[in-house]
């Protein structure tokens, strides 16, 4: 089955970028999405296919995929973003079609 | 508004039954792809299992032979029948919906319960 591969944490100070990567093979050929979650809550979708964002989200987040990479960047980060984050993708050729990545834990310095 | 509200966990011993349920407002559940995500204590979150509008349904290794996807479409509920209970099944469990978006596509989890914690535990 389709693996996605996540740095366990990035550690980033308030009001730089923060890029977190999600690998898998040929990701790039895939439809990439991206979920925010803090402590005690449930998922929240923050990009949707490689680089769109639902209503609500702020244009700092962003999204790009290539090759055999994604990467979610969170530019101007603020001490509100620190959460778990988990790309996920499709895999249509397997019978587990749903797959998450480890997730990554951004810290807010 | 999209609503979805998970019930029916609980602490279980090995080996039990338990079945979750998932009331679904706003939306029709039959007409969209529907999942089960469990998250087990300070780990990630893991894919449990799907049943897409057509009716298939799709198990993740670990829970398949165990666990069995189902919806009623007069409640527009979702359930997710948990047989056979390990330790290892201990999680929080979520139901989200993933919008129908035609045969070629592959879309995102865009609402999430709130989650229902099962604990399996003698």
């Amino acid at each position: 089955s389709y693996v996605l591969t996540q740095p366990p944490s990035v550690s980033v100070a308030p009001g730089k970028t923060a890029r977190i990567t999600c690998g898998g093979n040929n990701i790039g050929s895939k439809s990439v999405h991206w979920y925010q979650q803090k402590p005690g809550q449930a998922p929240v979708l923050v990009i949707y296919y490689d680089s769109d964002r639902p209503s609500g989200i702020p244009e700092r987040f962003s999204g790009s995929n290539s090759g055999n990479t994604a990467t979610l960047t969170i530019s101007r980060v603020e001490a509100g973003d620190e959460a778990d984050y988990y790309c996920q993708v499709w895999d249509s050729s397997s019978d587990h079609p749903e797959v998450f990545g480890g997730g990554t834990k951004l810290t807010v310095l | 508004e999209v609503q979805l509200v998970e019930t029916g966990g609980g602490l279980i011993q090995p080996g039990g039954s338990l079945r979750l349920s998932c009331a679904a407002s706003g939306f029709t559940v039959s007409s969209n792809y529907m999942s089960w995500v469990r998250q087990a204590p300070g780990k990630g979150l893991e894919w449990v299992s799907v049943i897409y509008s057509g009716g298939s349904t799709y198990y993740a290794d670990s829970v398949k032979g165990r666990f069995t996807i189902s919806r009623d479409n007069s409640k527009n509920t979702l359930y997710l029948q948990m047989n056979s209970l390990r330790a290892e099944d201990t999680a929080v469990y979520y139901c989200a919906r993933a919008p129908y978006c035609g045969g070629d596509c592959y879309p995102p989890f865009d609402y999430w319960g709130q989650g229902t914690l099962v604990t399996v535990s003698s």
